[in-house]
């Protein structure tokens, strides 16, 4: 299994220009989230989903839109990129169940906005 | 909202020695606390967790107390090795009927000096 994994790795956007990160999970997990992590802070939710057709915003929502386009993936988009979403961006997944909890996080998409 | 604060914000012991982190967590609804290591450049992953209705687990080398009364819990790491250097992460989730939503706390990066 290859648990959660996320494309692309890195990413280079000029200000203005829109991309979408892309999430999987293989782990039949029924929520998945997306975090930014800047220098020296912790994670900060963006967006979660608790099952397909439903999401939810996070602690910091604004910026971003968020598809989950079936039980295994989940996408982020930036429709208009800023130098204040450069970070890295972690998606997770876990199972939403009573005596759940623990999240599996992916392996980070660096992505620097100039 | 949630909000959780970790202290310190670094940590340098002596191999051998023990690691003592302190969280502290705001909203009451919160029942599940799980403590995240991230290694340089890689993806946070769980070493332990508690919920609300347990005061002290442990796992070999490590262990979290909780005090729900008060609010706050603590990530101990006895004997400490040059492979816990890394930056842990505390957080703190309202449950599974919450979709299992995270706030995680700062950071502390432990440094063990051999």
């Amino acid at each position: 299994n290859a648990g959660v994994t996320q494309t692309p790795k890195f990413r280079v956007l000029k200000t203005g220009q829109s991309m979408t990160l892309l999430c999987a999970q293989d782990m039949n997990h029924n929520s998945m989230y997306w975090y930014r992590q800047d220098p020296g802070m912790g994670l900060r939710l963006i967006h979660y989903s608790v099952g397909e057709g439903t999401t939810a915003k996070g602690e910091v929502p604004d910026g971003y839109n968020v598809s989950r386009l079936n039980k295994r993936e989940f996408s982020l988009r930036l429709e208009s990129a800023a130098p204040s979403q450069t970070s890295v961006y972690f998606c997770a997944s876990s199972y939403t169940s009573s005596g759940s909890g623990e999240q599996f996080f992916g392996p980070g998409t660096r992505l620097t906005v100039l | 909202g949630e909000n959780v604060e970790q202290h310190p914000s670094t940590l340098s012991v002596q191999e051998g020695d023990s690691a003592v982190i302190k969280c502290t967590y705001s909203d009451s609804a919160s029942n599940y606390f799980p403590w995240y290591k991230q290694e340089l450049g890689k993806r946070p992953q769980l070493i332990i967790d508690i919920r609300s209705n347990v005061g002290e687990k442990k796992d070999q080398r490590i262990a979290v107390t909780l005090n729900k009364t008060a609010k706050h819990f603590s990530l101990h790491i006895t004997e400490t090795q040059p492979e816990d250097s890394a930056v842990y992460f505390c957080a703190a989730s309202p449950g599974w009927a919450a979709g299992n939503k995270l706030t995680f706390g700062g950071g502390t990066r432990v440094l063990v000096k051999p």
